[in-house]
């Protein structure tokens, strides 16, 4: 069981808006950013967001990131056929003293 | 271009060893801190320790802690992971990634660039 709760599943049609949410707690999501990987099939995880809403360059602005609380979400707007993979929030936590992840989105197009 | 290549995976047996090495290209890899972290067999992330960059301060997960060690030799742009005791539950691709910030504490290290992994399977 993972520390940070993620659905395991979420789905949406080609152009729609979908949002992942990631829960935790005040020792890891309340006290510290929030990251967010996208892993596509048979591939490495690829950084999506950083600092709860920060987009590393060459990640598409369709790809949104929040924190409020102990909680975090991930929006996807305009939802593309590619966009189907695994999603993975991260972030630190004070009481394990490590990098906790939530237990994985799989996100299906539609 | 931001380039890690791990390596060292392969099938060991229960209570044996492993060293993974994961060389790095395309930054200056010394001043950034490093991570490993496995993915089993249709499962999810699991981190597995992190390092700063001068290698001074190390970070382990509960599940590996007293078995793995964490290490890097900056002049040669080369983490490893030394894994001893080999388990049936270590079975795993392992990937090395680095960190989004150049210094800071474990806080700061979210992941950033990461390798394509190395296949760690423990078995008799």
């Amino acid at each position: 069981q993972s520390v940070l709760t993620q659905p395991p599943s979420a789905s949406g049609t080609p152009g729609q808006r979908v949002t992942i949410s990631c829960s935790g707690s005040s020792s890891n999501i309340g006290s510290s950013y929030v990251y967010w990987y996208q892993q596509l099939p048979g591939t490495a995880p690829k950084l999506l967001i950083y600092r709860n809403n920060q987009r590393p360059s060459g990640v598409p602005d369709r790809f949104s990131g929040s924190k409020s609380g102990t909680s975090a979400s991930l929006a996807i707007s305009g939802l593309r056929s590619e966009d189907e993979a695994d999603y993975y929030c991260a972030a630190w936590d004070d009481s394990l003293s490590g990098w906790v992840f939530g237990g994985g989105t799989k996100l299906t197009v539609l | 271009e931001v380039q890690l290549l791990e390596s060292g995976g392969g099938l060991v047996q229960p209570g044996g060893s492993l060293r993974l090495s994961c060389t790095a290209s395309g930054f200056t890899f010394s001043i950034y801190a490093m991570t490993w972290v496995r993915q089993a067999p249709g499962k999810g992330l699991e981190w597995v320790s992190a390092m700063s960059g001068t290698g001074d301060i190390t970070y382990y997960a509960d599940s590996v802690k007293g078995r793995f060690t964490i290490s890097r030799a900056n002049s040669k742009n080369t983490l490893y992971l030394q894994m001893n005791s080999l388990r049936d539950e270590d079975t795993a691709v392992y990937y090395c990634a680095k960190s989004t910030e150049k210094y800071g504490s474990g806080r700061l290290w979210g992941m950033d660039v990461w390798g394509q992994g190395t296949t760690v399977t423990v078995s008799s």
